[in-house]
C-alpha cells in the first residue's frame, strides 16, 4: 500500500512564526506535491518537485517555499505565518510520467489542518 | 482563471438514484481526466479517470462520459448509496508528467 503521511494531523501557530509542514512518501516515487484546501476554492497546487532538489511553483506559492533533499520527503515552509494561511494543506506523491499514455495517479497524505492566530 | 469548473455546487440524492455531476474544461492541451473521491478527515483518493480518446468508462457503479467537442465530461454514480456521500473533485492534467488542475469540488450527500 502506498502511503503518504503528513506529520501533524492540527497544528496552531501564531502570526510571525516560521512553520514547517512536512510530508513523507514511502513508495519511491519521483513528484510531490503540497496543496492546500480551503472551503469553495478546491484543490490549490502551492509547490511541485519532479526531483530531488527540484521545485516548481505552483499557482498559489506566495507566502511558501519548499525543500526536498531526500527523494521520501518533501517539506513546506511558511516564512512568516498569516492569518490567510489558515487552511488545511495537503501533500501528495506519484510516479514520474514519462509517456502520454500513462497516468499516474497522485496519492495523498491525510491533510495537515494548520490554524494561524 | 478557473480552468476546470464543477457543478452543481452540491447535490443530494436518495439511496438508490443516479447522482451526476458535470465538468467543463478550457484548455485543449489537457490529456488525462480523473476524478477524485474525499471522505472527511480524509485526503483525496482516486476514484477513476479517462483519457480523452475514449468516449465513456465504467467501473463498477461508478462512469465517467467525455464530450471532447463540448470539452465537458461528468461523473455518474448508479445506484448512489449513503456511503458515497463525499466530496468529488474533477481534475485535469496538461500533458505527461504535468501538475493537475482541480474544480472546486461538489459534496454529494446520499439520504437513505
Amino acid at each position: 500500500d502506498v502511503k503518504v503521511t503528513q506529520s501533524s494531523r492540527y497544528l496552531v501557530k501564531r502570526t510571525g512564526e516560521k512553520v514547517f509542514l512536512e510530508c513523507v512518501q514511502d513508495m519511491d516515487h519521483e513528484n510531490m506535491f503540497w496543496y492546500r484546501q480551503d472551503p469553495g476554492l478546491g484543490l490549490r497546487l502551492i509547490y511541485f518537485s519532479y526531483d530531488v532538489k527540484m521545485k516548481e511553483k505552483g499557482d498559489i506559492p506566495e507566502g511558501y517555499s519548499v525543500s526536498r533533499e531526500k527523494k521520501e520527503r518533501f517539506s513546506l515552509i511558511l516564512e512568516s505565518a498569516s492569518t490567510n494561511q489558515t487552511s488545511m494543506y495537503l501533500c501528495a506523491s506519484s510516479l514520474l510520467a514519462l509517456a502520454g499514455l500513462a497516468f499516474n495517479e497522485q496519492y495523498f497524505g491525510p491533510g495537515t489542518r494548520l490554524t494561524v492566530t | 482563471q478557473q480552468q476546470v469548473k464543477q457543478s452543481p455546487q452540491s447535490l443530494i440524492v436518495q439511496k438508490g438514484g443516479i447522482s451526476i455531476i458535470n465538468c467543463a474544461y478550457e484548455n485543449t492541451a489537457f490529456d488525462y481526466f480523473p476524478w477524485y473521491q474525499q471522505f472527511p478527515g480524509k485526503g483525496p483518493a482516486l476514484l477513476i479517470a479517462i483519457r480523452p480518446d475514449v468516449s465513456e468508462k465504467k467501473e463498477g457503479r461508478f462512469t465517467i462520459s467525455f464530450n471532447k467537442s463540448a470539452k465537458q465530461f461528468s461523473l455518474h454514480i448508479m445506484d448512489s448509496q449513503p456511503g458515497d456521500s463525499a466530496t468529488y473533485f474533477c481534475a485535469a492534467r496538461g500533458g505527461a508528467n504535468s501538475k493537475l488542475t482541480f474544480g472546486k469540488g461538489i459534496t454529494l450527500s446520499v439520504r437513505p
